[in-house]
């Protein structure tokens, strides 16, 4: 019953230092999602995947790259940290059709920037 | 592009008592899926409910369930019963109909509710 899972649950990176946060699902979906979530806000998309090899950009990409090699796993990297990336992450995944495309979340990645 | 409009930013109900959360949307599509996320201290993303926005009969899952007014684009989350478990940020979130991939989900600013023994 693993769903989505995320790896670190938490970590704290220095200004200018790079990171990768892990994603993987074990459900099959051809789409994955990376989100950020400020204080007091909503969740905003940053980078999307409809499959293995097809990544696109969301409403808040800059500062962030992603890869899909495979339709299990879509990790998200940090180039450069700065403190306004101080959030939390959280990956997600849905099927591409059918069951009104619900989307599951990991239990997110809280990451500080000092 | 869409949005989404979560007007009450907090609210505190007594346990056992019925609360109505409020969320408005602003899209030009005629076809599309809403959302009720719930996030409790924990910061998980728990779906609560989901209302297809081509079926006219609101959505129930057991103690929760929806008011969905297409043309005033309003879907509104009722909870029954309330109980200090529901304690959490409840999250709005829009789908567009083609699906998870172009937009993914657009959430609003959320609503903190508070259930008080």
């Amino acid at each position: 019953n693993a769903g989505v899972t995320q790896t670190p649950k938490f970590r704290i990176l220095k200004i200018g230092q790079s990171m990768t946060l892990q994603c993987a699902q074990d459900m099959n979906h051809n789409y994955m999602y990376w989100y950020r979530q400020d204080p007091g806000m909503g969740l905003k998309l940053i980078y999307y995947s409809v499959g293995a090899g097809i990544t696109d950009k969301g409403e808040v990409p800059n500062g962030y790259n992603v890869s899909r090699s495979t339709t299990e796993d879509f990790p998200l990297r940090l180039e450069l940290a700065a403190p306004s990336q101080t959030s939390v992450y959280f990956c997600a995944s849905s099927y591409s059709k059918g069951a009104g495309n619900t989307i599951y979340f990991g239990e997110g990645s809280w990451l500080t920037v000092v | 592009a869409q949005t989404v409009t979560q007007s009450q930013p907090e609210m505190s109900v007594q346990e056992a008592e019925t609360v109505t959360l409020s969320c408005t949307y602003d899209t030009s599509e005629n076809n599309y899926y809403l959302f009720w996320y719930k996030q409790p201290p924990s910061r998980q993303m728990i779906l609560v409910i989901r209302q297809e926005a081509y079926k006219q009969q609101n959505a129930t899952e057991n103690r929760f369930s929806v008011n969905f007014q297409k043309a005033a684009k309003s879907f509104s989350l009722k909870i029954s019963d309330s109980q200090l478990g529901d304690t959490a940020m409840y999250f709005c979130a829009f789908m567009k109909p083609s699906g998870g991939g172009a937009d993914g989900l657009t959430f609003g600013k959320g609503t903190h509710l508070i259930i008080q023994p």
